[in-house]
């Protein structure tokens, strides 16, 4: 109930393609998603974040697309570049209770 | 500038001691958090607290420690009772109205000497 299963484990995307990493989750009291991006050595930082009352959410080259009856999410990086490279979570809660992560993926954009 | 510090930023532990972490916040969050992170296992909840004086286990508390005597402070102790201790270990805080991001430090990376 509390899972948040994330794929792909890695994921390896050309400069310039779209990076998609995929999220699902079964407790339906879930009503916050963010995605967090963390480089070697660093804390994660919270990329981009969505609320189940809307389907889609776009900052900049990153959008979370949310579908509420499959309960799932997924991150889109458009025109997805080097820098890109790092590990992303997923996670989910609800009211107070702490963050329920996924257990990452690590994405490299070659050149 | 408000944030999370974590020190140190490396700890060696021998075999039979404790050792503690340090994480202190200046972004006034009732809420603080610490997690574990293994290599492909993500991030896993230690212990969290809301509110001074006050904490709950997570998924893995067995063999740590935790106190939240101050708003800003909420040191981690590694007790001998862990067995394998070492990990990537991050310390987070967040506000505590509904459900909100959580901010991480950049982590304390604990070794076994």
């Amino acid at each position: 109930q509390q899972q948040v299963k994330q794929s792909p484990q890695s994921l390896i995307v050309q400069k310039g393609g779209i990076s998609i990493i995929n999220c699902a989750y079964e407790n339906t009291a879930f009503d916050y998603f963010p995605w967090y991006q963390q480089f070697p050595g660093k804390g994660p930082a919270l990329l981009i974040a969505i609320r189940p009352d809307v389907s889609e959410k776009k900052e900049g080259r990153f959008t979370i697309s949310f579908n509420k009856s499959a309960k799932q999410f997924s991150l889109h990086i458009m025109d997805s570049q080097p820098g890109d490279s790092a590990t992303y979570f997923c996670a989910a809660n609800s009211g107070n209770t702490p963050l329920v992560f996924g257990k990452g993926t690590r994405l490299s954009v070659i050149a | 500038d408000g944030g999370i510090t974590q020190s140190p930023k490396y700890l060696f532990r021998k075999e039979g001691q404790n050792v503690t972490l340090s994480c202190e916040q200046n972004l006034n969050h009732d809420a603080m958090y610490w997690y574990r992170q293994d290599p492909g296992q993500g991030l896993r909840l230690i212990y969290y607290s809301q509110i001074v004086n006050d904490f709950q286990k997570g998924d893995i508390a067995e063999g740590y420690s935790v106190s939240r005597e101050k708003k800003e402070s909420f040191p981690l102790t590694v007790t001998s009772a862990q067995k394998n201790p070492t990990a990537f270990y991050l310390c987070a805080s967040s506000i505590i109205r509904g459900s909100q991001p959580q901010h991480f430090g950049d982590g304390t990376r604990l070794s076994i000497l």
